[in-house]
């Protein structure tokens, strides 16, 4: 079955700086997808950024960016220029090619400081 | 842009009653997704429907059966309410040939007293 880890339950991050989450996977499949979503306070859930496993480049989107370490089954995302509106929880999210369920991590919740 | 609607936001029920939670997917999305998230818990997958179809099912109590329907709108219906499933339910959909990226509704939050 797979797996995701996000091994740092809390975080905190200056605003203006850059903060890093972790995500690990576990999975046998060699084609699938991760995401990371955001959940503020309003409980909506946001996709930030997606990756494909077969690509080996990383995603960005704006000041969001992965380091996707396929051998490691690692996926990391970096917020850069941290802003008071990127505090929420962010889950990781896994799902094999075809399938249709998505696999969440526990979370990690990030707190901006201003 | 157009997103997926849940109806209602909020739903309170006793122990024992029934509910019912609708989704509305985006248009042209013919994949809907019912996950729970329970307090300080992540998203679970319950069930999944393709092109009016079961496609996928997850930890979905057997209290629980859903449906989708020819609009492509989905039902997700609970019998016999327990304390434990007061939790926020979120539909989410997909396109045709997009299924790897869901968007998800702003979640239904079904308290049972």
């Amino acid at each position: 079955a797979q797996t995701v880890t996000q091994s740092q339950p809390e975080m905190s991050v200056q605003e203006a700086e850059t903060v890093t989450l972790s995500c690990t996977y576990d999975t046998s499949e060699s084609d699938y997808y991760l995401f990371w979503y955001k959940q503020p306070p309003s409980r909506q859930m946001i996709l930030v950024i997606r990756q494909e496993a077969y690509k080996q480049q990383n995603a960005t989107e704006n000041r969001f960016s992965v380091n996707f370490q396929k051998a490691a089954k690692s996926f990391s995302l970096k917020i850069s220029d941290s802003q008071l509106g990127d505090a929420a929880m962010y889950f990781c999210a896994y799902t094999a090619q075809g399938a249709q369920k998505l696999v969440f991590g526990q979370g990690t919740r990030l707190t901006i400081n201003p | 842009a157009a997103g997926v609607i849940q109806s209602p936001r909020h739903l309170i029920k006793e122990k024992r009653e029934t509910a019912t939670l609708k989704c509305y997917p985006i248009p042209r999305h013919d994949t809907v997704y019912w996950y729970q998230q329970g307090p300080g818990q992540d998203p679970q997958f319950l069930i999944s429907f393709y092109e009016k179809m079961q496609s996928d099912k997850g930890s979905i109590p057997d209290r629980f059966s859903a449906q989708q329907f020819s609009d492509y709108h989905s039902e997700l219906n609970m019998s016999s309410l327990e304390l434990g499933d007061s939790a926020l339910y979120f539909c989410a959909s997909s396109l045709p040939d997009r299924r790897d990226e869901q968007f998800f509704g702003p979640g239904t939050r079904l308290t049972v007293l």
